[in-house]
């Protein structure tokens, strides 16, 4: 049960888009279509922006989008504002029947 | 509103026990999966455990197996952990989560500390 691969800090100014990195292997993220998005601000619980790869859930703003090719699944956000500063963990399903989470991104708005 | 309230944790001695509860509102529990995922201060979130609808299927983490036990009463719409053996090691925020895939939403979680 590794933790799947995330960078540790990505960041961007005001209007840019970033793309945060999630990579596991065949037995998860490229076996399945269960990769989540989950944001968290400091203090406060995790918060589902994407699920089963690329979905949004209600009220999600759709400068966040999902997206997976081999055994990596890509966050990204378009228009970043300052308040998309925050930490996103990736997610998985296995192929052992449990679930296996990223380390974390902490994303920096310049 | 759809709500989850984690209550239980507090501090206990290395090779204590807690018994964590998550209280669930606004939707009707019996039909989702649920899990348990923890955080240790500073660090990045971590899957502990799951469990299926009418409670018939479970799963664990390597690192709680047989040490932890992940049950719920949908008559009482409350999701429990039991933990057993701790160590410091557990420490951590554990929130309760709903749903298969994609979990939402969180509770606010609540912190274990083991420490003698």
């Amino acid at each position: 049960q590794s933790a799947l691969t995330q960078p540790a800090s990505v960041s961007g100014s005001p209007g840019q888009s970033i793309t945060i990195s999630c990579t596991g292997t065949s037995s998860d993220v490229g076996g399945y279509n269960y990769v989540s998005w989950y944001q968290q601000h400091p203090g406060k619980a995790p918060k589902l922006m994407i699920y089963e790869v690329s979905n949004r859930p209600s009220g999600v703003s759709n400068r966040f989008s999902g997206s997976k090719s081999g055994n990596t699944a890509s966050l990204t956000i378009s228009g970043l504002q300052a308040e998309d500063e925050a930490d996103y963990s990736c997610s998985s399903y296995t192929s052992s029947s449990t679930v296996v989470f990223g380390g974390g991104t902490k994303l920096t708005v310049l | 509103e759809v709500q989850l309230v984690e209550s239980g944790g507090g501090l206990v001695q290395p090779g204590g026990s807690l018994r964590l509860s998550c209280e669930a509102s606004g939707f009707t529990f019996s039909s989702y999966w649920m899990h348990w995922v923890r955080q240790a201060p500073g660090k990045g979130l971590v899957w502990v455990s799951c469990i299926n609808s009418d409670g018939s299927s479970t799963s664990y983490a390597d690192s709680v197996k047989g040490r932890f036990t992940i049950s719920r009463d949908n008559a009482k719409k409350t999701l429990y952990l039991q933990m057993n053996s701790l160590r410091a090691e557990d420490t951590a925020v554990y929130y309760c989560a709903r749903g298969f895939s994609g979990s939402d939403p969180w509770g606010q979680g609540t912190l274990v500390t083991v420490s003698s």
